[in-house]
């Protein structure tokens, strides 16, 4: 099985930077992903780790380590547009047609 | 840019009554998803597809639910005889190699 802790809710400033943390227990392990929730929508994909490090792609970046089964997703330069629902998810091990397995998400409040 | 496509955007159904909604995948990809979504709750996978047949299932896609692929282009998710508690958002993804899920706009389920 599969455990994903996330906080419920952080608040930043416009133009600042913030940091949303993951953990994770799983039996296996085969990627961690961030995606983007706007309320009424879909997830929308932000960013995939499976080896140890940072990812950066422009104002996103998440970090993995596996060995503490942690990753953390942050932002930079936050605008209002930010202000969304962000869902940290685990593929476990196995072949590629493994379903992820979500946390609750963090919601995120942009004030200006 | 591809993306995966959802029909209906919103389904109201009686309880009992019988529902399929449809998911047209992105074209490339190969494996394909449903996940839901009970309002205000967290993203939950249901089952995944691949090569024509089920992959991966999780306890709460039981004998009410089945999936289809039934041609080229479309994926189905049909739900039998539906209960009150089946009322959520119901997500299709897809999937290209062992890359990321790419997430459809959704159907908004409604059980009456």
């Amino acid at each position: 099985g599969q455990n994903i802790d996330q906080p419920t809710e952080m608040t930043a400033t416009e133009g600042a930077i913030v940091q949303i943390n993951c953990t994770y227990q799983t039996s296996g392990f085969n990627g961690l992903f961030w995606y983007q929730q706007h309320a009424g929508e879909a997830p929308t994909f932000l960013s995939y780790n499976v080896l140890d490090g940072l990812e950066e792609k422009g104002r996103f970046s998440s970090f993995l380590s596996r060995s503490k089964g942690y990753s953390y997703l942050l932002l930079k330069e936050l605008q209002m547009k930010d202000s969304a629902s962000y869902l940290c998810a685990v593929r476990d091990s196995g072949g590629g047609a493994d379903g992820l397995t979500f946390g609750k998400g963090t919601h995120l409040i942009i004030q200006p | 840019e591809p993306e995966v496509t959802q029909t209906p955007s919103h389904q109201v159904t009686q309880m009992g009554q019988e529902v399929i909604l449809r998911c047209v995948p992105i074209s490339n990809h190969l494996y394909f998803y449903w996940y839901r979504q009970i309002l205000g709750q967290k993203v939950e996978f249901l089952v995944s597809f691949y090569n024509n047949e089920i992959s991966e299932k999780s306890e709460i896609f039981d004998d009410q639910f089945s999936v289809e692929r039934p041609d080229g282009s479309n994926f189905t998710l049909k739900i039998r005889s539906t209960k009150l508690e089946d009322s959520a958002m119901y997500f299709c993804a897809s999937q290209e190699a062992r890359e990321t899920q790419y997430f459809g706009p959704g159907t908004r389920l409604l059980v009456l």
